[in-house]
């Protein structure tokens, strides 16, 4: 599986912007990138995924770079509730469903 | 939404003992589920894949005769973790696979966490 680079941690300001990155170079041209996060004492939960183009949901945004070996994850207005690990996980198109967790993101957000 | 469930939440134990955890979906049906394990301040290792009506598909370095998966229905696997050690104590996370779905998106449980004295 193709590996991804993220940051250990992060801190954001409550009610501001957060840009949480990830390097995926050598992914691949069937791979998705899935973003999930990790509340404290509960299983993760998913965030939001992409292929090629930037996407929107109620949770996030999804910024890819135009060569795809890397992305960011936009909370627009991170709150309290958003203080989690974040992990981006690439899953190839292929029917391998398998979910290879790396270390993460441990966003903390400061009141 | 697709919800998950897990029970018990939370489990102690004596060493020697088994211990069975269920992961059921609750409003729709999961042909394949999956079981992670995430020890503190670790990250989610994947342990076998749950396939509906077959055997399980372990990963490297799990032992299937202590790890026993049951899936027995499209909403229902059941994890039984046979002579708990200590060392066996985790966090134990499963998670389902909409059957049919367009993506690879998993819906997880909230984890059961074991103690094992």
């Amino acid at each position: 599986d193709a590996k991804t680079t993220q940051p250990n941690s992060m801190e954001s300001n409550e009610e501001e912007p957060v840009h949480l990155p990830c390097n995926h170079s050598t992914i691949s041209g069937t791979d998705y990138i899935h973003w999930y996060r990790q509340l404290p004492s509960q299983g993760p939960e998913y965030v939001i995924h992409g292929l090629t183009s930037n996407v929107n949901n109620r949770m996030a945004s999804l910024a890819i770079a135009e060569d795809r070996k890397s992305s960011t994850l936009i909370l627009h207005r991170a709150t309290l509730r958003d203080a989690a690990v974040y992990y981006c996980i690439l899953v190839s198109n292929f029917g391998n469903e398998k979910l290879t967790f790396g270390t993460g993101t441990r966003l903390t957000i400061i009141p | 939404g697709a919800v998950v469930s897990q029970h018990p939440s939370w489990v102690i134990c004596k060493s020697g003992t088994s211990v069975k955890i269920e992961c059921r979906s609750l409003d729709f049906q999961a042909t394949t589920m999956f079981w992670y394990r995430q020890f503190p301040k670790q990250s989610l290792m994947l342990m076998a894949t749950s396939n509906e009506g077959s055997k399980a598909t372990y990963e490297q370095g799990v032992e299937k005769d202590k790890f026993l998966i049951n899936h027995a229905s499209l909403t229902l696997s059941t994890l039984t973790v046979t002579s708990a050690h200590p060392e066996d104590s985790s966090f134990y996370i499963c998670s389902a696979r909409l059957a049919g779905g367009p993506y690879n998106e998993q819906f997880f449980g909230p984890g059961t966490r074991l103690t094992v004295l």
